[in-house]
């Protein structure tokens, strides 16, 4: 089976530009969430999907992210514009209902 | 406010030695605590889990013991091998894999043959 995988596995990117980061989950997860982890902190939460509804977006950091989960299959999360501070390794998992999750192996982003 | 904190940052065991990870949290709403094992290059990976009912859990090398009184719980990895060698997590959330994770800071292990 599978894992969860995310593309693209870099990406460098300037200041002020747009990128668009890609998670495929486990086939037949419902859950997919979205996590970041910035250099030496701890891995944080961003937002939660239960099939295409967003259930929980409390930890996005502001308006210049935006996640989609059209047809409750991939998640895409877009950075626009891009900022210094969202730099950062950006993890997605997903897990069927009361699972554990399985997490990505994550794109890292450096905005410069 | 970070909800769970974990030490030490950094641990260099000897191999067959014990390796002791702390985690201690707030929140007495978490009621599902996993720990995950990240190598470079990979995403974090279930290692094992325990909820609070019990006090310790046990997966081969890998142990969990937990403290409800005290909210604290630890990883404890007998016989370290080298190729234990990684990035360790605690986590916790408010229902079983069903919810966000908050996780701890990490702690890079490093286990010397």
């Amino acid at each position: 089976e599978a894992g969860v995988t995310q593309f693209p596995s870099h990406s460098v990117i300037e200041k002020g530009q747009t990128v668009t980061l890609r998670c495929d989950p486990i086939s037949g997860h419902d859950n997919l969430y979205w996590y970041r982890r910035v250099m030496g902190k701890e891995i944080k939460f961003l937002l939660h999907f239960v099939k295409e509804s967003k259930q929980d977006e409390s930890g996005m950091p502001n308006n210049r992210f935006l996640a989609e989960r059209t047809g409750g299959t991939y998640s895409t999360l877009k950075v626009q514009p891009a900022e210094l501070e969202d730099s950062g390794v950006y993890f997605c998992a997903s897990s069927l209902p009361g699972q554990a999750q399985y997490f990505g192996p994550g794109t890292r982003l450096l905005v410069l | 406010q970070q909800q769970v904190k974990q030490s030490p940052q950094s641990l260099i065991v000897q191999k067959g030695g014990i390796s002791i990870i702390n985690c201690a949290y707030e929140n007495t709403a978490f009621d599902y605590f996993p720990w995950y094992q990240q190598f470079p290059g990979k995403g974090p990976a279930l290692l094992i889990a325990i909820r609070p009912d019990v006090s310790e859990k046990k997966e081969g090398r890998f142990t969990i013991s937990f403290n409800k009184s005290a909210k604290q719980f630890s990883l404890h990895i007998m016989d370290s091998q080298p190729g234990d060698s990684a990035t360790y997590f605690c986590a916790a959330s408010k229902k079983t894999g069903a919810n966000n994770l908050f996780f701890g800071t990490g702690t890079r292990l490093t286990v010397i043959p």
